[in-house]
C-alpha cells in the first residue's frame, strides 16, 4: 500500500540544537514529497519538496531535507532550533489510488516540534 | 488576492442545520481541494476540482457533503443536516495543476464547531 509515516507525535529539542523530524514513506514509482508546517489557527504553510535531482533539498526558514532512496525516508532538519519552529510538521507524498486510479497527496498524522528556550 | 482564502473562519451552529464553507483559490490555480482537519490532527482528504474535468468526490464522508466550484474559481463546501461528528477544521488549497510537481497552498481554514 502506498503511505506516508511519521513516527513520533512529539520532538522535543532545546534551542540552538539541531532537530530531526522524520518521515518514511512507501511508494510505488520516483515519489513526490513535501514538508508542510502548520502554526496554531493557521492552514498549512509550504517548507520544501523533493521532485528529482540533489537528494539535500533546502527550504524555507533554514529548513532542509534528505532524501535517502534505499531507506525511502525524507527526514526534516535543521542545524540550529529556534523556540518559533515550535509547530506542527507534515510529511506528505504523491501517491496513486489503487480504487479510482487517480492520484492524490497522502499527509502522515503529523508531528509536534517543540523546542524549548 | 495574494493566498487562498476562506470564510467564515469560524462558524458555530446547531446541530441539524446546514452550513456553506467558501473557498477563494490564488488567480490562475486550475485545482482546487478540500480537506478535513479533526483537532491538531492529519489532514483527510475530501474532493478536488481540476479545470473542467469531473471533480474527484471520492473522499467526501456522506452525501450530506457536497462541493461545487463555479467559474472555475470559487467554491463551496455544503454540508447538509450537520451532526457533532462534523465538527473540525475545513481546509482549502489551491496549486497549478491537480498533484503536480507544484505544492499546494492552503488557507488558514473554517473551524467548524457543531452543538
Amino acid at each position: 500500500a502506498q503511505s506516508v509515516a511519521q513516527p513520533e507525535d512529539q520532538v522535543n529539542v532545546a534551542e540552538g540544537n539541531p532537530l530531526t523530524v522524520k518521515c518514511t514513506y512507501s511508494v510505488s514509482g520516483n515519489p513526490y514529497l513535501f514538508w508542510y508546517v502548520q502554526y496554531p489557527n493557521r492552514g498549512l504553510q509550504f517548507l520544501l519538496k523533493y521532485i528529482t535531482g540533489d537528494n539535500l533539498v533546502k527550504g524555507s526558514y533554514g529548513f532542509e531535507a534528505e532524501f535517502n532512496k534505499s531507506q525511502t525516508s525524507f527526514h526534516l532538519k535543521k542545524p540550529s532550533a529556534l523556540v518559533s519552529d515550535s509547530a506542527l510538521y507534515f510529511c506528505a507524498v504523491r501517491v496513486l489510488r489503487m480504487d479510482t486510479g487517480r492520484r492524490a497527496l497522502t499527509f502522515g498524522s503529523g508531528t509536534r516540534l517543540q523546542v524549548q528556550p | 488576492g495574494a493566498g487562498v482564502s476562506q470564510s467564515p473562519s469560524n462558524k458555530v451552529t446547531e446541530k441539524g442545520k446546514d452550513v456553506e464553507l467558501r473557498c477563494d483559490p490564488i488567480s490562475g490555480h486550475t485545482a482546487l481541494y478540500w480537506y478535513r482537519q479533526s483537532l491538531g490532527q492529519g489532514l483527510e482528504f475530501l474532493i478536488y476540482f481540476q479545470g473542467n474535468s469531473a471533480p474527484d468526490k471520492s473522499g467526501l464522508p456522506s452525501d450530506r457533503f457536497s462541493a461545487e466550484r463555479t467559474g472555475g474559481s470559487v467554491s463551496t463546501l455544503t454540508i447538509q443536516r450537520t451532526q457533532q461528528e462534523d465538527s473540525a477544521v475545513y481546509l482549502c488549497a489551491s496549486s497549478q495543476v491537480v498533484f503536480g510537481n507544484q505544492p499546494q497552498h492552503f488557507g488558514d481554514g473554517t473551524r467548524l464547531s457543531i452543538l
